[in-house]
């Protein structure tokens, strides 16, 4: 079975500093893995996606993940967080049953971003 | 060109009562997804459906039902509502891809139950 398993349950960093929110994965397979964003009261966004090509993965807002596989990870960072990044963050992995695709989430990262 | 929209934003019902939850997916899109997102919860996957067809479902109760229609849009259907089915329930929609489909958001419908 697949699954994630993000390591910290909230993040804080102050504006202007670098952000690493961190999930390993588990599957029998290799996998397709994504995270997504969740701001207050709104839906789930796409923040990238890694489906066995670069192992360096670039998203929307200046966010890249690794994939590295033998350590299991794809870690999120970003560079330099802005206050608009304070959101909760999905580690995401695709299992596919054969007929069809689901995803399983990790239990969630909140970041918050201080002045 | 329109996301996945969602109706209605908000709901309240009561225990015992139903309801339905409606999806549109994004113009091209052919398959739909339900998630269920308790508070402070991740999302839960409820059941995917593809070509009007339940194709695969999570581990909730027949009291889950849905329904796609032929120009791909979708509903869930809820039935003798419990005080645990207040969450948010968020509709997905992909290309039917496999391993390699990309799963977009609409905004949810967020469902109390008093």
């Amino acid at each position: 079975a697949q699954s994630v398993t993000q390591l910290d349950s909230h993040v804080s960093v102050s504006e202007g500093t670098p952000v690493l929110l961190r999930c390993n994965y588990s599957s029998s397979y290799s996998p397709s893995l994504f995270w997504y964003v969740q701001h207050p009261n709104k839906g789930l966004q796409l923040l990238l996606k890694y489906t066995s090509a670069a192992t360096l993965v670039k998203g929307i807002n200046g966010f890249e993940a690794e994939f590295k596989k033998s350590e299991t990870s794809f870690h999120l960072t970003k560079p330099s967080a802005h206050m608009s990044d304070a959101a909760e963050y999905f580690c995401v992995v695709t299992a596919y049953t054969g007929t069809a695709s689901k995803l399983t989430f990790g239990t969630g990262t909140r970041l918050q971003v201080t002045l | 060109d329109a996301g996945v929209t969602q109706s209605p934003t908000h709901l309240i019902k009561t225990r015992g009562q139903q309801v339905t939850l409606r999806c549109s997916p994004k113009s091209g899109h052919d398959t739909v997804s339900w998630y269920q997102q308790a508070l402070g919860q991740g999302p839960q996957f409820i059941f995917q459906y593809y070509e009007e067809e339940e194709r695969q479902r999570g581990n909730f109760p027949d009291r889950f039902s849905g329904h796609q229609f032929p120009n791909y849009s979708s509903e869930l259907n809820v039935n003798a509502l419990l005080l645990g089915d207040s969450a948010l329930y968020l509709c997905a929609s992909s290309s039917y891809g496999g391993v390699l489909e990309t799963q977009y958001f609409g905004p949810g419908t967020r469902l109390l139950v008093l």
